[in-house]
């Protein structure tokens, strides 16, 4: 079963920091294009940012409320995918998603792990 | 990148039809095929219901049909089901990275 599973979600302070992981299974991690997406509490969805596989480049695109804050990574020996946030503001709180970039769509997407940032 | 403009809700009774529209750019929609459409029920995660404007993927039933005609794109549900009561997004790429529409609540009477 294709499956993809996201956590490190929590609360924190707002100007702090946290990493979410996202493990992959079923799929051939190796070739995937990852990306991470978001959705505040009521709102709709948004770009988070992406990154390649890395026979493609392994380079990442980010949306631009988060370029220079967020980072993304993969380690495909572990069937990972990371994102590294950082000087979080209020505005970041949401659930933030894992899923499988396919032939212009979003085709497997994780359950979700919730981003709290709140003083 | 701005999000594509959607109606905030639709709505049919069971049977019918309901076609939603996703309004882009040249930059987006009007200027790439990759325009997709997700549908999300109450907390849960979306589900991909259409891929390159028109492609269903496996286990999508075909009462869901997608089109694009400049830089508009639309959804059509047909033989509405309770089922199909959710939010539903459309997505575009922009040459990088992808946009959202900005959602349409339906419901079915």
């Amino acid at each position: 079963e294709v499956q993809l599973v996201e956590s490190g979600g929590g609360l924190v302070k707002p100007g702090g920091s946290l990493r979410l992981s996202c493990a992959a299974s079923g799929l051939t991690f190796t070739k995937a294009w990852m990306t991470w997406v978001r959705q505040a509490p009521g709102k709709g969805l948004e770009c988070v940012g992406r990154i390649k596989a890395k026979v493609h480049g392994g380079t990442t695109d980010y949306g631009a409320p988060v370029k220079g804050r967020f980072t993304i990574s993969r380690d495909d020996s572990k069937d990972a995918l990371y994102l590294e946030m950082s000087s979080l503001k209020i505005e970041d709180t949401a659930m933030y998603y894992c899923t499988t970039e396919n032939m212009g769509g979003f085709d497997i997407w994780g359950q979700g792990t919730l981003v709290t940032v709140s003083s | 990148q701005s999000a594509l403009t959607q109606p905030p809700s639709a709505s049919g009774s069971p049977g019918q039809s309901v076609t939603i529209s996703c309004t882009g750019t040249r930059s987006d929609v009007g200027g790439y095929n990759y325009v997709s459409w997700y549908q999300q029920h109450p907390g849960k995660a979306p589900k991909l219901m259409i891929s390159e404007v028109s492609k269903r993927p496996s286990g999508v039933p075909d009462r869901f049909s997608g089109s694009k005609s400049g830089n508009t794109a639309s959804l059509t549900v047909s033989g509405l089901q309770a089922e199909d009561e959710a939010d539903y997004y459309c997505s575009s790429y922009t040459g990088s990275l992808y946009v959202f529409g900005t959602g349409t609540k339906v419901t079915v009477l």
